[in-house]
């Protein structure tokens, strides 16, 4: 069990760039999270997969924003044109469907700054 | 939507002292969870709670699902200085769906000075 990792670890892009994040999620777990973290905030949900399928979106999740998960493995964040707003912590979050399904494990995160 | 009041925001502790913090709702949660995160990483999991009243221990750590469902606590008893960090408390509201954890804002912990 390695964990849920993340890439990259920090991004720093200039207004109106786009963005993409990864997540690999724990082996096994169909079910991955994805959350925003801003600075003494703690995560704010986003969407959620379980295998390939998106099964739900937060209002947070503006049109500038897609995710995937094409194979039900790792799964990935885009921001279209960027804004300053969009600089926070974005993390990814796993478990996988059983009894007890709230025990999700975070990754260590993307830090995105916008300038 | 819903929130969570995680209280204190933040406290500063010495060597030894035992630490409380606690979580309420206004509306009931199915789930209560306890998370570490220290900075520039993602929140470890410390204690998951599934049933109303649930008294669970983790090493020094020890937290209790509400018997009203609306509240938790955790506690740390002999605190050392690697408890140092913020400490998030996270549950599912009943009748929420499957994804959405819900988080506090955090309690912050600091070395007394």
């Amino acid at each position: 069990d390695t964990g849920v990792s993340q890439d990259p670890r920090h991004k720093i892009t200039k207004r109106g760039q786009n963005v993409t994040f990864r997540c690999d999620p724990i082996s096994e777990h169909n079910r991955l999270y994805w959350y925003r973290q801003t600075l003494g905030q703690g995560p704010e949900f986003l969407t959620y997969f379980q295998n390939e399928a998106q099964l739900e979106k937060s209002r947070l999740l503006s049109d500038r924003f897609s995710a995937e998960r094409p194979k039900g493995s790792f799964s990935t964040l885009e921001i279209q044109r960027t804004e300053q707003g969009d600089s926070a912590m974005y993390l990814c979050a796993s478990t996988r469907t059983a009894y007890l399904t709230d025990t999700q494990y975070f990754g260590p995160g993307t830090r995105l700054t916008v300038l | 939507g819903q929130q969570l009041n995680q209280s204190p925001q933040s406290m500063f502790i010495q060597e030894g002292e035992d630490v409380s913090m606690n979580c309420t709702s206004s509306s009931i949660f199915n789930t209560w969870l306890w998370y570490k995160q220290d900075p520039g990483e993602g929140p470890v999991l410390l204690i998951a709670l599934y049933k109303a009243g649930e008294l669970t221990s983790n090493g020094r750590l020890t937290a209790q699902f509400g018997i009203t469902r609306k509240d938790s606590f955790l506690n740390i008893s002999a605190s050392i200085p690697s408890d140092v960090g913020i400490y998030f408390c996270a549950g599912r509201p009943f009748g929420g769906s499957q994804g959405n954890l819900i988080f506090g804002k955090g309690t912050k912990l600091s070395v007394k000075p």
